[in-house]
């Protein structure tokens, strides 16, 4: 079983609508959790952390933790076409010296 | 953006032949790792460094070795390219792991 698991997609939502990533870890030691954004082509970015249980906002950007069911999402909203990436999470165990990636799911934002 | 630079960023080798990529940093990060990105298997991890000349394995670490003798540069050989290596290869630097990685620009490697 993958340590990181997110939806594959690719989902697709209209623009303005509110769009849903979903991501569920199985280190329940995991402290720290990231979301990525990477286009096509480029290099993945950082765009969200989260440490604590709640939700964190950044923007058009919501990051939602709940460690009891191991599970981290991120809302986009208003969504607008340049949101069209595919979005990576990223889970990190206290000890760890790295992070772990989950596959992916692929977002397109239809105008 | 973090001060990431990878060399070179498109690369074409034969089977057999030795690569190595570089990955240099201004950033000071005490972190530093070598990703592999696939279609249809995502980043995969293949060695990481947590200081000067400390480094360890990742999850696709056959065929590669790594070096780190200085804190901005970390390098990464293919032994001896296969047409499996080819792909893009991400380096990312982090302060702490809790507080996410940065990643370079890429190098693009096609093994033929």
């Amino acid at each position: 079983q993958k340590e990181v698991e997110q939806n594959s997609g690719p989902l697709s939502v209209p623009e303005g609508a509110i769009a849903s990533l979903n991501c569920t870890y199985s280190d329940r030691g995991s402290q720290s959790f990231f979301w990525y954004r990477q286009y096509s082509g480029k290099s993945p970015e950082l765009i969200m952390s989260i440490y604590s249980n709640g939700d964190k906002e950044d923007g058009r950007f919501t990051a939602q933790l709940n460690k009891a069911s191991q599970y981290v999402s991120l809302l986009i909203r208003d969504s607008q076409p340049s949101d069209s990436a595919t979005y990576l999470c990223a889970v990190n165990g206290g000890s760890a010296r790295q992070l772990t990636f989950g596959s992916g799911t692929q977002l397109t934002v239809l105008p | 953006d973090a001060g990431i630079t990878q060399s070179p960023r498109h690369k074409v080798t034969e089977t057999g032949t030795p690569v190595t990529l570089r990955c240099h940093q201004t950033e000071n990060h005490r972190y530093m790792y070598w990703y592999r990105q696939d279609p249809g298997h995502g980043l995969r991890l293949i060695h990481y460094s947590y200081g000067v000349k400390d480094t360890d394995k990742g999850e696709v670490s056959d065929g590669y070795s790594v070096s780190r003798s200085k804190t901005e540069d970390f390098l990464l050989t293919l032994e001896s390219a296969t047409s499996s290596q080819t792909s893009v290869y991400f380096c990312a630097i982090s302060e702490s792991p809790g507080q996410g990685a940065y990643f370079g620009p890429g190098t693009r490697l096609t093994v033929t």
